[in-house]
């Protein structure tokens, strides 16, 4: 069970604007910085989004992160079959494990 | 262009020994953490530690300590993972990334390497 709470699966036509959703706690999301990666069927993870809303160079305006108090959300705009891959989001957890969590990933279908 | 590069697949039995590696280039190898991360077959990801290869200070997650062992060589950029007795459990892929900081506790992981298959079956 993860300490992160994203939707198992989420999907979308080509151009549609989708939202994924990853919720936490005062311990995590509410207290520190949420990244997304993207990984691609059969590949690495990439980051996607870092410190919430901040997009590396290379990363499409197309993809956009928030954050609102423990939850975060990545919301992709103008949907491309090529966005088909699982998202996940992290984040520095302060509990007794002190530790990166991930959220348990959503796996985004492009119909 | 930064990379992190991995070792090859492995194969191997339980009870086994093994250590994997991951090679950074184009950065400087000592100014940057590097992040172990487990991904178990079809499954998501799981955060292991990380390791400073400047001084090699290490921090594991709970779920891992005790269970690897992270080491770096800085003479040639590589970091290890390494297991002294392998379980079919241990079967997934683990991927190394660089971990960048910024401000007010602010860290992620970029880029990652490719990732390396590790499969315990006796």
């Amino acid at each position: 069970q993860s300490v992160l709470t994203q939707p198992p699966s989420a999907s979308g036509t080509p151009g549609q604007r989708i939202i994924i959703s990853c919720s936490g706690s005062n311990s995590n999301i509410g207290n520190n910085p949420v990244n997304w990666y993207q990984q691609l069927p059969g590949t690495a993870p990439k980051l996607l989004i870092y410190n919430n809303d901040q997009r590396p160079s290379g990363v499409p305006d197309r993809f956009s992160g928030s954050k609102s108090g423990t939850s975060a959300s990545l919301a992709i705009s103008g949907l491309r079959s090529e966005d088909e891959a699982d998202y996940y989001c992290a984040a520095w957890d302060d509990s007794l494990n002190d530790q990166e969590v991930f959220g348990a990933g959503t796996k985004l279908t492009v119909l | 262009e930064v990379q992190l590069v991995q070792s090859g697949t492995e194969v191997k039995k339980p009870g086994e020994s093994l250590k994997i590696s991951c090679r950074g280039s184009g950065y400087t190898f000592t100014n940057h953490w590097i992040g172990w991360v487990r991904q178990m077959p079809g499954k998501g990801l799981e955060w292991m530690g990380i390791i400073y290869p400047g001084n090699s200070h290490t921090r594991y997650s709970p779920s891992f300590q005790g269970q690897v062992i992270f080491s770096v060589d800085k003479s040639s950029n590589t970091a290890y993972l390494q297991w002294s007795s392998l379980k079919a459990s241990d079967t997934a892929t683990y991927y190394c990334a660089r971990q960048l900081t910024g401000a007010s506790r602010s860290w992620w992981f970029d880029p990652w390497g490719q990732g390396t298959l590790v499969t315990v079956s006796s």
